[in-house]
């Protein structure tokens, strides 16, 4: 059981590029979320799902873009990178309302 | 919107002691759901202990326990016994009824732990 499994765990970026996120996870939990951490901001929300083919937008959405096919797979893609997106990124999922969130260790971005 | 405020940016406490982390919030609901997570310098995000606001009983976990004050929207974490390991970031998170809820996050509380 690997729980949330995010890659790549570090990425660099120049301005313009484009790349995708992966987070997988085998605990068949139907919300999934992705975060971003930025030093003083803590965790905001970018974009989550509730189930396969279900996303919506979070708190800081713009730039990115995510897709559910699947129940175990949330890929969040930067469509340009831009300076402003370097952060470190977390894929989150939850089985339920009253359960915490399980996180994925992380992907450090950095958009040169 | 749901606001979570953790108002000590960093808090240091003697091992063995005993040391309480703030936090508050701001909801017009009646029904939700608050956490506490611990991020050490592995980054990883951890679960430390969790509260349903339905629940007048306050939530513990061994040497972590809550004090929830719903009227107040206060919730704050008490780490008792403090140990090195405890040294982390440590968020505050609400959670909001409804399917599509989402976490929303303080800034975060620095705890050194000192020998």
């Amino acid at each position: 059981n690997a729980g949330v499994t995010q890659t790549p765990k570090f990425q660099v970026l120049k301005t313009g590029q484009s790349m995708t996120l992966q987070c997988a996870q085998d605990m068949n939990h139907e919300y999934m979320s992705w975060y971003r951490q930025d030093p003083g901001m803590g965790l905001r929300l970018i974009h989550y799902s509730v189930g396969a083919g279900i996303t919506d937008q979070g708190e800081v959405p713009n730039g990115y873009n995510v897709s559910r096919s699947t129940t175990e797979d949330f890929p969040l893609r930067l469509l340009s990178a831009a300076p402003s997106q370097t952060s470190v990124y977390f894929c989150a999922t939850s089985k339920g309302l009253s359960y915490g969130y399980t996180f994925g260790s992380g992907t450090r971005l950095t958009v040169v | 919107a749901q606001t979570v405020t953790q108002s000590q940016p960093e808090m240091s406490v003697q091992e063995a002691e005993t040391v309480t982390l703030s936090c508050t919030y701001d909801t017009s609901e009646s029904d939700y759901y608050l956490f506490w997570y611990k991020q050490p310098p592995s980054r990883q995000m951890i679960l430390v202990i969790r509260q349903e606001a339905y629940k007048q009983q306050n939530a513990t976990e061994n040497r972590f326990s809550v004090n929830f004050q719903k009227a107040a929207k206060s919730f704050s974490l008490k780490i008792s016994d403090s140990q090195l390991g405890d040294a982390a970031m440590y968020f505050c998170a609400y959670r909001g009824p409804g399917t599509a809820s989402k976490l929303t996050f303080g800034t975060g509380t620095r705890l050194q732990v000192t020998l």
